[in-house]
């Protein structure tokens, strides 16, 4: 089955700096990709997704890359800010008739210091 | 927040007796997900079901089973609840696999077994 990992588990930037989430999935026939932001004590969100057929999408300061021959997917946060801090996590599923089984990464803490 | 709600929303109880959790959706989705989520492993698929009577067994399974009489409520029950299914458990559902695949989160269970 799918296997995602996520690195680094953890990271520290400095308020408007980038910064930069790294996972990397097993299953090829993997389609879809999202990432979800979790604060403390909350439901996971999702902030943003890419397909299989799309290689980057932007939305605002953040931004996913996909790369399907190495098998590895980014997120990008560009001039962080306090409130981008949480835990963020990849997933990976091969979307199909049976639904949208997602098979997470074990999540990066951000931490951005002000 | 899709419309979804989970019942209780913390729950203490003894190692041997049963437990079901509720996940209700107010939007008529087809697909719905139960999730636990535990230090160091992300989220982790117990069951999933695909429409009403229509469930299958995700990673986790072990220890759970599930059961969906109709759309808008999906149970999730602890046979013989042990310490180890301690934890914090999320309902999802998605929106529309193949079209569009967003997955949206409950806002969880904290279940305590002593």
């Amino acid at each position: 089955g799918e296997n995602v990992e996520q690195h680094p588990s953890t990271l520290s930037v400095q308020e408007g700096d980038s910064a930069v989430i790294k996972c990397t999935y097993s299953d090829s026939a993997s389609n879809y990709f999202p990432w979800y932001k979790q604060e403390l004590g909350k439901r996971p969100q999702l902030i943003i997704d890419i397909r299989s057929n799309v290689g980057e999408k932007k939305d605002q300061r953040i931004a996913v890359t996909l790369n399907k021959t190495a098998k590895h997917f980014s997120l990008h946060i560009t001039e962080t800010q306090p409130e981008d801090s949480a835990v963020y996590f990849c997933a990976a599923s091969k979307v199909g008739e049976y639904g949208n089984k997602l098979v997470f990464g074990a999540g990066t803490i951000l931490r951005v210091k002000s | 927040d899709a419309g979804i709600t989970q019942s209780p929303r913390h729950k203490v109880t003894e190692t041997g007796t049963p437990v079901t959790l509720r996940c209700h959706q107010t939007e008529n989705h087809r697909y719905m997900y139960w999730y636990r989520q535990d230090p160091g492993h992300g989220l982790r698929l117990i069951h999933y079901s695909y429409g009403v009577k229509d469930t299958d067994k995700g990673e986790v399974s072990d220890g759970y089973s599930v059961s969906r009489s109709k759309t808008e409520d999906f149970l999730l029950t602890l046979e013989s609840a042990t310490s180890s299914q301690t934890s914090v458990y999320f309902c999802a559902i998605s929106v529309k696999p193949g079209g569009r695949n967003e997955q949206y989160f409950g806002p969880g269970t904290r279940l305590t077994v002593t």
